[in-house]
């Protein structure tokens, strides 16, 4: 599965939207990016996943750029309780290995 | 709504005894994970089993064993737990083996002394 960067940390006001980069340069063809996040001291949660198309659903917003190189996350209403650690993922569609890196720490601030 | 449960939610152990990390889930999930997560080194996938009746090691499966005879429970077992386990294990659970979608469970915080 290809390597992912993010940032390791980021402040966001609270109601502003949250863009969160990932950088997948090595990206294949059949690798999806994953977007997961882990409130402190629980599990991580799944938030939203995509292969070349734009994804949004109820907790956010997917941007995959055209030659899929980098990806961005996008909360848009922040709230306190989005402070999390964010991770972005590229995995094979039939691979069973999540590859967790280091994510990137948001802090949603007052 | 139950989803994942880990029991217990932490326990101290001394080194060289025997521990089991349990995980059951409630939603008929066919494929079952084991995380470990340390701090610096993120969380890193133990063992995994796509269906009941099997299993598969991921990144680091040394001195720690499953077992999948359901497909509701998936435990973690610790024959002699050392030191270097000390960790939070996360169990998680997926719909399918191919789905990246998982749920997690809220963790087992394991200290071995």
């Amino acid at each position: 599965d290809a390597k992912t960067t993010q940032p390791p940390s980021m402040d966001c006001a609270e109601g502003r939207a949250a863009n969160l980069p990932c950088n997948h340069s090595t990206i294949s063809g059949n690798e999806y990016v994953y977007w997961y996040r882990q409130i402190h001291s629980q599990g991580p949660q799944y938030i939203i996943h995509g292969l070349k198309n734009n994804e949004t659903n109820e907790m956010a917003s997917l941007i995959i750029t055209e030659d899929r190189k980098s990806s961005t996350l996008i909360l848009p209403h922040a709230t306190l309780r989005d402070t999390a650690v964010y991770y972005c993922i590229v995995r094979v569609e039939a691979g069973n290995m999540l590859t967790f890196g280091g994510g990137t720490r948001l802090m949603v601030k007052p | 709504i139950a989803g994942i449960t880990q029991a217990p939610t932490s326990q101290i152990l001394a080194a060289g005894r025997r521990m089991t990390l349990r995980c059951t889930q409630d939603m008929r999930h066919n494929a079952m994970y084991w995380y470990r997560q340390d701090l610096g080194l993120g969380l890193r996938l133990i063992h995994y089993s796509n269906t009941a009746g099997t299993t598969g090691k991921g990144e680091v499966p040394d001195g720690y064993s499953v077992s999948r005879a359901n497909t509701d429970d998936f435990p973690l077992t610790l024959a002699s737990a050392v030191p270097s386990q000390t960790s939070v294990y996360f169990c998680a659970s997926s719909l399918l083996r191919d789905s990246g979608e998982l749920f997690f469970g809220e963790g087992s915080r394991l200290t071995v002394l």
